[in-house]
């Protein structure tokens, strides 16, 4: 159980273009959902909180106008990196976190993009 | 501030033999600590999750301690094998009443295990 997924694992895009990153939670209701990025050889951070109806929180110095975060349901948060540029180039990382008494973020196998 | 160090930044070690990868905190107030181990393009996997008044936790071949007076924690492999060359993330997660629930991320030790 607790699963989550991520789609696309690889994209590749044009400098300029927008680039959509899915995250579901497969098996459970995910009332929480966390959106990481993370460079190589480097630890996760943290880029926003998304509540499943509500606008996310975006943490300090992440443009929440260029990383658009949409939690339109219990199972799925979207990120677009809109406008992408080759420093957008990252490893992304979603993890959810359930109804009360999952006291666990379950976290995705993270999706590779690559900016051109 | 809240802080979580690894050390060391990295390992090599033999298959077989065993290590142990140290984690300091100053996380407060404390809720939970977290070992994870992520594999080179894969997200994070839970290994243990220890709360402030449990002082160790078993997960196979991998054991986690904890003392919450030093706010220090350790990761046991025993026997190593080849699959362990990973890197291992601390995880401590603050107590709150505002229900962030955010995690507080170490760098990470990266483990390679030659055979």
């Amino acid at each position: 159980g607790a699963v989550v997924s991520q789609h696309p694992s690889r994209v590749i895009c044009k400098s300029g273009t927008s680039v959509k990153i899915e995250c579901r939670s497969l098996d459970f209701q995910a009332t929480t959902m966390f959106w990481y990025r993370q460079f190589p050889k480097q630890s996760l951070m943290l880029m926003a909180t998304s509540n499943e109806g509500s606008k996310a929180t975006y943490e300090q110095g992440v443009e929440k106008d260029k990383f658009l975060i949409n939690h339109a349901s219990l199972t799925l948060s979207t990120l677009t990196v809109t406008s992408a540029h080759p420093e957008d180039s990252s490893f992304y990382i979603c993890s959810a976190r359930g109804l009360a008494g999952m006291n666990e973020q379950f976290f995705g196998p993270g999706t590779r993009l690559t900016v051109l | 501030k809240n802080q979580v160090e690894q050390s060391p930044q990295s390992l090599i070690i033999l298959e077989g033999k065993n290590c142990t990868l140290q984690c300091n905190y100053t996380v407060s107030p404390f809720s939970n600590l977290r070992w994870y181990k992520q594999d080179t393009g894969r997200g994070p996997v839970s290994l243990t999750i220890m709360t402030f008044s449990e002082n160790t936790k078993s997960n196979g071949r991998y054991t986690a301690t904890l003392d919450a007076d030093t706010k220090q924690s350790s990761l046991h492999i025993t026997a190593s094998q080849l699959s362990d060359s990973a890197s291992y993330i601390c995880v401590a997660e603050p107590s709150t009443t505002s229900g962030t629930y955010k995690y507080i991320f170490g760098t990470g030790t990266r483990l390679k295990v030659l055979a």
